[in-house]
């Protein structure tokens, strides 16, 4: 069963670092998410992706923060210089249609 | 108000039990409404999705009321494996209505199932 798949799995960073996360979304999607996940709290969109060009970010999603398709099958999501409070679990997704599919997440830890 | 709101639980049940889930949402515009489970450290897996009319698979049904903006969950002959936190979730569209879009998550509620 195809899947969308994150490297790393677990990323650690100083405060003030640029950090990259990769995800690998399922090939025949065509809409590509950033989601959220702080420690306790609920998961929080930030940015949806579609046709090369971001579709809708979040008030979370400022200029720090940034996406790209490089390629035909990577999705990255970067974070120029990052702050204590980024620290959380960072979610990938894709979609045909309405149903998104995550993948197993980036545990981030500023320090 | 919370966008999409759930029981707070916990939820502790013996197996066998029938548990049953229920959210509410503020924006009248959501488009579409399913439920996820979650693991604990793991990501959000989609359970199933919801529709006015019901749906049912195998031990779980959902319904969704759009009148009262309401959404439920059921569980019947509940296995130790179900446990989980189950997160009520809300698909809305942008703006122009294009964007296949942004999911508005609940914050759960933590089902435990125990022998």
């Amino acid at each position: 069963e195809p899947e969308v798949t994150q490297t790393p799995s677990h990323q650690v960073t100083q405060m003030g670092q640029e950090v990259i996360l990769r995800c690998v979304p399922i090939s025949n999607h065509l809409y590509f998410y950033w989601y959220r996940q702080i420690l306790g709290q609920k998961v929080e969109f930030l940015v949806s992706f579609y046709n090369n060009e971001i579709s809708e970010k979040s008030e979370i999603f400022d200029d720090q923060f940034s996406v790209e398709r490089p390629d035909g099958s990577n999705f990255t999501l970067k974070i120029r210089s990052t702050k204590l409070e980024d620290s959380a679990m960072y979610f990938c997704a894709s979609s045909t249609y309405n149903e998104q599919f995550f993948g197993p997440g980036t545990r981030l830890t500023v320090l | 108000r919370k966008e999409v709101e759930q029981d707070p639980g916990p939820f502790n049940v013996p197996e066998g039990a029938t548990v049953a889930f229920n959210c509410t949402y503020s924006n009248s515009a959501s488009q579409s409404f399913f439920w996820y489970r979650q693991d604990c450290r793991k990501e959000p897996k989609l359970l199933m999705s919801v529709y006015s009319s019901g749906n049912e698979d195998g031990r779980f049904t959902a319904q969704l009321n759009r009148a009262s903006q309401y959404i439920s969950l059921l569980i019947r002959d509940s296995k130790l494996s179900d446990s989980a936190t189950y997160l009520c979730v809300v698909l809305s569209a942008n703006a122009g209505g294009t964007s296949y879009g942004k999911l508005t998550f609940g914050q759960g509620t933590i089902l435990t199932v125990h022998p």
